[in-house]
């Protein structure tokens, strides 16, 4: 079955470190990747997307993932965190048999310690 | 650009009660997704349209939830009579094509007496 797993429902890092979070997919067929942030009380954010251009995908707020078919994954990197970070990522998939539909990890909240 | 605006950002009522959830996605987008967020199931999809027409609402959990499309420009979703257990925030999303990403709303809190 087409799934997506984020591991580590709770991530924290000090301000300055480097911000890891890790996305897994489970299909034969590179989809269409995304990650959004929410922040409390807001709607989700496109933080960046993969759609089979470049593996190595920039987005705002200094984020960047890269997408590698060899261990399905699509992690989630910040070279410095900053306070303002602090939020809830979620990574989604689109499967290109799913009409355009989102598959939604299960989310992971980013704790930035001064 | 005005983004989805989703109306009313917060309604409390009572249980029994009809509730009716309003979006408005970004002009020129063919879809339109309806979610649910809560802290026990995350984000669920309820139901999708392209071009007006419902194409999946396997995730509408039962049949008080019911979604409409009248046109491109607006979309309900109403819970008939409302329970407790509904009490969530309702996103509705856009998207240009089924490879785009979604939009996002702000969101209805939704708390059910």
């Amino acid at each position: 079955a087409q799934s997506v797993t984020q591991l580590g429902s709770h991530v924290s890092v000090s301000e300055g470190a480097l911000v890891l979070l890790r996305c897994n997919y489970s299909s034969s067929v590179p989809p269409y990747l995304f990650w959004y942030v929410q922040y409390p009380n807001q709607g989700l954010q496109l933080l960046l997307k993969y759609t089979s251009a470049a593996t190595l995908v920039k987005g705002i707020n200094g984020f960047e993932a890269e997408f590698k078919k060899s261990e399905t994954s699509f992690h989630l990197t910040k070279p410095s965190a900053h306070m303002s970070d602090a939020a809830e990522y979620f990574c989604a998939v689109n499967f290109y048999n799913q009409g355009g539909k989102l598959i939604f990890g299960q989310g992971t909240e980013l704790s930035v310690k001064p | 650009d005005a983004g989805v605006i989703q109306s009313p950002r917060h309604e409390v009522t009572e249980m029994g009660q009809e509730v009716t959830l309003r979006c408005k996605p970004i002009s020129g987008h063919d879809y339109l997704f309806w979610y649910r967020q809560t802290m026990m199931r995350g984000l669920e999809l309820l139901i999708y349209f392209n071009n007006n027409v419902p194409i999946d609402d396997s995730g509408m959990p039962e049949d008080r939830f019911s979604a409409k499309m009248p046109n491109a420009s607006f979309s309900t979703l109403k819970i008939q009579p409302s329970e407790p257990r509904d009490s969530a925030v309702y996103f509705c999303a856009s998207s240009p094509h089924r490879e785009a990403a979604q939009h996002f709303g702000d969101g209805t809190r939704l708390s059910i007496l």
